[in-house]
């Protein structure tokens, strides 16, 4: 069955670009049916939506986010990523992968992966 | 932005009574097209991540328990739990797919009383 896997630096410097790869397994990326998106959680809060993409390479972000990231597709390593850049304590979360079946809910997650700011 | 509000931020209930949880849209989820609701529950227990229980406002997901019920339209959606377990202790989120960007409720918290 379809898994999902975040990896990447737990730790990131202020003022740096946070760097996480989603590796999904069981399945392929290049489904019709799905996105691939990014979800965050800062200790204690709730879910904020980063953005997706799909395996053509199409993507939508949060315009909260949007000036500093990038989410992109490596098809051929059933990969995606996220790139945050200009981070500050603020970044600090719980960081998910998930699949955005037909553009619509989540219905797979990755376990998460806590990214720090701080010096 | 779709602003989401669950009311309410937690709530104790005793084994086997009913949890009732309302998530409140700014706007409408109902499309006039395709007469769905575009709004999805999800369940989260500590240190995991979300898991999804209902889609559609009312479409319970595969391997989701009879027990956990949607229901509601427009701008005003249920999460009924129809007789609480321990397992069932989780915070649970409202969602919304019917604009971008995708925004979530604040989160219920559900205790055992």
């Amino acid at each position: 069955q379809l898994q999902l896997q975040e990896s990447g630096p737990g730790l990131v410097q202020p003022s740096e670009t946070l760097s996480l790869t989603c590796t999904v397994s069981g399945g392929s990326i290049s489904s019709s049916s799905d996105y691939w998106g990014w979800i965050r959680q800062a200790p204690g809060k709730g879910l904020e939506w980063i953005g997706s993409v799909y395996y053509s390479g199409n993507t939508y972000y949060n315009p909260s986010l949007k000036s500093r990231v990038t989410i992109s597709v490596e098809t051929s390593k059933n990969q995606f990523s996220l790139k945050l850049t200009s981070v500050t304590a603020a970044d600090t979360a719980v960081y998910y992968c998930a699949r955005e079946l037909w553009r619509y809910y989540f219905d797979l997650w990755g376990q998460g992966t806590l990214v720090t700011v701080s010096s | 932005d779709i602003v989401m509000t669950q009311s309410p931020d937690s709530l104790a209930v005793s084994l086997g009574e009913r949890a009732t949880i309302t998530c409140k849209s700014s706007q409408s989820l109902l499309s006039s097209s395709s007469k769905k609701n575009y709004l999805a529950w999800y369940q989260q227990k500590a240190g995991q991540p979300p898991r999804l229980l209902i889609y559609w406002a009312s479409t319970r997901e595969s391997g989701v328990p009879d027990r956990f019920s949607g229901s509601g339209s427009g701008t005003d959606v249920t999460l009924t739990i129809s007789c609480l377990q321990a397992a069932d202790v989780s915070v649970y989120y409202c969602q919304q797919y019917y604009s971008t960007p995708r925004t979530f409720g604040q989160g219920t918290k559900v205790e055992i009383k």
